[in-house]
């Protein structure tokens, strides 16, 4: 198993730019969600998607775009990149329906936008 | 929504020492209260967590304590050792197969050798 797997790991974009994060996970999750990680702010929930065809917004959805056609993916999109979106994003899923709610947690992206 | 905080910020202990992280958090219907680590350049990865139906939790040098009440939780590590150097986040959610879960903006715990 990859688990949860993040591309790329590293991106500069300027401002006004659009882009897409990927995010794919091969555990058969129901549960995947979008983190942004800043300095002292801890991991604020972007969006999230409790399965295929189904998102909702999270603390701080604006500027962003998520759609979920398939278990597996849960792409990311930046829609008018701008410098505040600067931050390192983290892609993570669970299992929804029983079980543990453990979130497993991709490697990271690091996007900077100048 | 749900607003979790967490104190302190930061934490710095000697090896061997307690340390313990406190949280608190606004929805009554929270019922779900997990931990993650995440060490320097690393991913969060969860470490312990708490249901509402259990006031304590314990998994060899670590715990967690649950007050509904007051809606705060505490993580407690005994006998720190360096490789505990990470920041620990709280997090809260109602536990179902639809909810989100909402993170605290972290402590960063510095274990002193």
């Amino acid at each position: 198993n990859a688990g949860v797997t993040q591309t790329p790991k590293f991106q500069v974009l300027k401002t006004g730019q659009s882009m897409t994060l990927q995010c794919a996970q091969d555990m058969n999750h129901e549960y995947m969600s979008w983190y942004r990680q800043d300095p002292g702010m801890g991991l604020r929930l972007i969006h999230y998607s409790v399965g295929a065809g189904i998102t909702d917004q999270g603390e701080v959805p604006n500027g962003y775009n998520v759609s979920r056609s398939t278990t597996e993916d849960f792409p990311l999109r930046l829609l008018s990149a701008a410098p505040s979106q600067t931050s390192v994003y983290f892609c993570a899923s669970s299992r929804a329906l029983t079980g543990s709610h453990e979130q497993y947690f991709g490697p990271g992206t690091r996007l900077t936008v100048t | 929504g749900e607003n979790v905080e967490q104190h302190p910020s930061t934490l710095s202990v000697q090896e061997g020492d307690s340390a313990v992280i406190k949280c608190t958090y606004s929805d009554s219907a929270s019922n779900y209260f997990p931990w993650y680590k995440q060490e320097l350049g690393k991913r969060p990865q969860l470490i312990i967590d708490i249901r509402s139906n259990v006031g304590e939790k314990k998994d060899q040098r670590i715990a967690v304590t649950l007050n509904k009440t007051a809606k705060h939780f505490s993580l407690h590590i005994t006998e720190t050792q360096p490789e505990d150097s990470a920041v620990y986040f709280c997090a809260a959610s109602q536990g179902t197969s639809y909810d989100k879960v909402i993170f605290g903006p972290g402590t960063s715990l510095s274990v002193i050798p």
